[in-house]
C-alpha cells in the first residue's frame, strides 16, 4: 500500500517537551501539507512544503512550530515546548507534483498528540 | 463571513433516501472544490472533486457546482448506514503564492437511520 504514512499514530508529551511528527507522502507525490484538527473543530491548514522548500507557512503559529521536508526522508512537523492547547490531531496530506490548484490531496492516518 | 460554510447538522436521512449536503464559499476566484468523508476518529477520505460548473457523478455520489452562486453540493443516493460520517467541503481559495492550500468547512454530520 503506497498511501500517505504518518508516525507515530499517537504521541503523549508533557508540557515543555518537544513533539516530532513524521510524514511520508504517497509514492510519486512531492507536495506535502500539514493540517491540524482541534477537538470539535474543522481542519486548519498549517504549512505546504515541497522537497527542501517551504512554499506556504501562513497557517503556522509564529512560535514553537517548524516544518521541514528534506531531500531524503520524511517531512517533519516539530513542536517545541508543547502546551496543552497543542493537543490535537495532526494530519499530513500529499499531492502529485503537477496540477496546481487542481491537485487532489490525500490524507494520512494522522498523529494524535496529547499534552499532559 | 467564513470562507467556507457548511451546516453542522446532524442531517438525518432514512436508509435508501437521498442525502443532500451543501456548502458555500466566499472567494469568487476559487478554482477547485472537494468533498471529504471523515469517520469519527479517522482521517479525511477524498470522495469527490469538481472544477467546472454542473454535475459530476461517481457511483452513488453526485457533486454539483455553481460558481455564480458560490455554491457546491454533494448528493448521496440510496443512503446506507455506512455513509454515516462527517462530510467536509474543501475549497482551493486562490491567493497569490498559495495555489494549493485547502480551506475546509467545519463539516456536516450525516446520520443514516434504519
Amino acid at each position: 500500500n503506497a498511501g500517505v504514512m504518518q508516525n507515530p499514530r499517537h504521541l503523549v508529551r508533557r508540557r515543555g517537551q518537544e513533539a516530532r511528527l513524521r510524514c511520508s507522502p504517497m509514492k510519486g507525490h512531492s507536495h506535502v501539507y500539514w493540517y491540524r484538527q482541534l477537538p470539535e473543530e474543522g481542519l486548519k491548514f498549517m504549512v505546504y512544503l515541497q522537497k527542501e522548500n517551504i512554499i506556504d507557512e501562513s497557517g503556522m503559529p509564529k512560535e514553537r512550530f517548524s516544518a521541514e521536508f528534506p531531500k531524503e526522508g520524511p517531512s517533519i512537523l516539530r513542536i517545541q515546548q508543547v502546551v496543552r492547547g497543542d493537543s490535537a490531531a495532526y494530519f499530513c496530506a500529499s499531492s502529485p507534483p503537477v496540477g496546481g490548484a487542481y491537485n487532489e490531496q490525500f490524507f494520512g492516518p494522522g498523529t494524535r498528540l496529547t499534552v499532559l | 463571513q467564513k470562507e467556507v460554510e457548511q451546516n453542522s447538522g446532524p442531517l438525518s436521512v432514512p436508509e435508501g433516501a437521498i442525502a443532500s449536503l451543501n456548502c458555500t464559499y466566499s472567494d469568487r476566484g476559487s478554482q477547485s472544490f472537494f468533498w471529504y468523508r471523515q469517520y469519527s476518529g479517522k482521517s479525511p477520505e477524498l470522495i469527490m472533486s469538481i472544477y467546472s460548473n454542473g454535475d459530476k457523478e461517481d457511483g452513488r455520489f453526485t457533486a454539483q457546482l455553481n460558481k455564480a452562486s458560490q455554491y457546491v453540493s454533494l448528493l448521496i443516493r440510496d443512503s446506507q448506514p455506512s455513509d454515516s460520517a462527517t462530510y467536509l467541503c474543501a475549497v482551493n481559495i486562490r491567493r497569490a503564492g498559495t495555489a494549493s492550500k485547502l480551506t475546509f468547512g467545519t463539516g456536516t454530520r450525516l446520520q443514516v437511520t434504519l
